[in-house]
Parts: C-alpha cells; structure tokens; sequence
C-alpha cells in the first residue's frame, strides 16, 4: 500500500533563510508525487508535481522539488523563506493506476520568523 | 481561486443530524473527489465520482453517501451524525485524462455539537 511519511510536524526558519520539508514516500509502482500548500482558513493548492518527467520538478512560488527514487524521497525546498510562506505543507502520493486517489502526508508546519 | 466551490463553508449541526455538503466542479471536468480533513486523521480520501459513476472508495464510513449528478455537481450525505465526524470537508475536481492533478476547494467546515 502507498504511504506517505513528512518528517517534521512543525518547521521553523528565519525569513532569507533555506526552507527543506521532507517527504518520503512508500509506493509499489513508479508514483506520481505532489506538494501542496494550505494557507489558514483556505483549500488546497498545488505547488508542484512529479509525474515522470523530470526528476527536478520547479513549481509555483519559487518552490522545487527533487524526486530521488533511491532514497524514495522527494523533499521540498525554496532557496529564500518569505513571511508570506508561512503555511501548512502537504507531500501526497497517488498510483498512476489508482485513479487520481491522492495519499497525504501528515503536514509539516512552516513558521517564518523575521 | 481553483475554479471549485463548495457550500456551505460553515455548517453546525448536532449528533444524530444528517446534513448534505455540496460541491461543484471546474468547467470541463469529469472526476470529482471527496476528503475529509480533521485533527486525529490528518486528510483522508473519501470517495471519487467519474462523470456520474462512483470510481474508487476510501475510508468512507457507511452512514456516509455521494453521488454525482448528470450536471456534474456532487453531494455528500453524512448521516446519524457523531462528533468525530467534525472535520474540514474537501471536494476537488480533475480534467479527463489528468486524474492526478487536482483542484481542490475551499472546502465546508463541519461542527457537530
């Protein structure tokens, strides 16, 4: 069965600095993967996703994400953290087989200090 | 703004109440997916509809039932209902041949007291 493991539940960096959410994935066939990002009171939306193609996958807000099928990881960064990316963070994994059913992670919190 | 919208936002009800969370899908798409998003689960899928037909289950519990209508909107009926079945309630929506790529919406806040 999929699963989905985000080490961390709560993250913390200063505004400038490195951001890394890690995700690991558990999949039996070549997954598709995604990143979503939940800002407070508000749905989902995609930041990324990696279907395939290339293993360095560049998303919406300067996020990207790299899919390392060896280590079975596909952790999120953004060079530079804004206040504005104080969100929740979700990595998901779904089969290309399964129907577009999405398995989450269990967040990981970004806190962006001044 | 995903193009999805969900209604209410916000619904109270109290235990044993069955109430129906409405959702409408981006124009053009097919598929339309149920999660339920509380403290203890984290987000879990529910239920998929493509094009009217139900495609793939999930954790859904039986006092819980959707359906998809010819106009494409969908329903999700929660009945008898508990207050663990407090939770955020999310519907997306895919295009035909990308099922792995979602749109989700803002999704209907559900409080049982």
């Amino acid at each position: 069965a999929q699963s989905v493991t985000q080490l961390g539940s709560h993250v913390s960096v200063s505004e400038g600095a490195l951001v890394l959410l890690r995700c690991n994935y558990s999949s039996s066939v070549p997954p598709y993967l995604f990143w979503y990002v939940q800002y407070p009171n508000q749905g989902l939306q995609l930041l990324l996703k990696y279907t395939s193609a290339a293993t360095l996958v560049k998303g919406i807000n300067g996020f990207e994400a790299e899919f390392k099928k060896s280590e079975t990881s596909f952790h999120l960064t953004k060079p530079s953290a804004h206040m504005r990316d104080a969100a929740e963070y979700f990595c998901a994994v779904s089969e290309y087989n399964q129907g577009g059913k999405l398995i989450f992670g269990q967040g990981t919190e970004l806190s962006v200090k001044p | 703004d995903s193009g999805v919208t969900q209604t209410p936002k916000h619904l109270i009800t109290a235990t044993g109440q069955r109430v129906t969370l409405r959702c409408s899908p981006r124009s053009g798409d097919l598929s339309v997916y149920w999660y339920q998003q509380s403290l203890d689960q984290g987000l879990q899928f529910l239920i998929q509809y493509y094009n009217g037909e139900e495609r793939a289950k999930g954790n859904i519990l039986e006092r819980f039932s959707a359906q998809q209508f010819p106009d494409l909107h969908s329903e999700l009926n929660l009945s008898s209902l508990e207050l663990g079945d407090s939770a955020l309630y999310f519907c997306a929506s895919s295009a035909p041949g990308t099922p792995e790529t979602q749109y989700f919406g803002p999704g209907t806040r559900l409080l049982v007291l």
